[in-house]
């Protein structure tokens, strides 16, 4: 049974960094590609990025610039950092698996969220 | 790149059949076939329904069904039931400049009246 559970400040300043960690059981982190997805209060969901099998990473052009990922695969998780974060970053944060290496490009396992806040 | 459009909300009578529709462009759902709905209760997080238009995964119920005209995708929802009310995303697949990129619509609210 997979399960992802996320980790970090449910509170940032803003400028600040904001780092979570999303640990993973029941898969292996080397076999998958895994993301991070956002949802801002009241509102839809946003891609945040992938890091890949390889550790290799891909962001959504929108964040790019702001967003790093990376992984652990000796301890099962993998990272999202986002610097300079304003209050349009306060939102609920979600890592999922991405089962892109098997060529399927839905999320089929979502960890169960984590909201974060900036204040000013 | 824009996100897929969706009505904001859809409603219907127990035992109904309602279709939710997610309107992306030619260079998403209109080329691809990686479009993929979830469904999301309050206080819970997503739930995948379909993926790849039309596939449910394992534990899904056959009430739900996917298809795709062009570059709209819809989700039909038969015999609805009460615990059917939540809200439904669509996602596709739309890579740009050579680079992956998911774009998930803006969501229906689903009410059974």
């Amino acid at each position: 049974q997979v399960q992802l559970q996320e980790s970090g400040p449910g509170l940032v300043k803003s400028s600040e960094t904001l780092s979570l960690t999303c640990t993973v059981s029941g898969a292996s982190i080397s076999n998958f590609y895994w993301s991070w997805i956002r949802q801002s209060p009241g509102k839809g969901l946003e891609w945040i990025g992938y890091v890949d099998n390889n550790g290799v990473t891909n962001y959504n052009p929108s964040l790019k610039s702001r967003v790093a990922m990376s992984r652990d695969t000796s301890r099962g998780q993998f990272f999202m950092r986002l610097y300079s974060v304003t209050a349009a970053d306060t939102a609920v944060y979600f890592c999922a698996r991405l089962p892109l290496g098997s060529g399927d490009y839905y999320f089929d396992h979502w960890g169960q969220g984590i909201l974060v806040s900036v204040s000013s | 790149q824009s996100a897929p459009t969706q009505p904001a909300s859809v409603s219907g009578s127990p035992g109904q059949s309602i279709t939710i529709s997610c309107s992306g462009s030619d260079s998403d759902i209109g080329t691809y076939n990686a479009v993929s709905w979830y469904q999301q209760r309050p206080g819970s997080s997503p739930k995948v329904l379909i993926y790849e238009v039309r596939r449910r995964p394992s534990g899904v119920s056959s009430r739900f069904s996917g298809s795709k005209s062009g570059s709209t995708a819809s989700l039909t929802i038969s015999g609805l039931q009460p615990e059917d009310e939540a809200i439904y995303y669509c996602c596709s697949y739309a890579p740009f400049n050579k680079f992956a990129l998911w774009l998930f619509g803006g969501g229906t609210r689903v009410t059974v009246l």
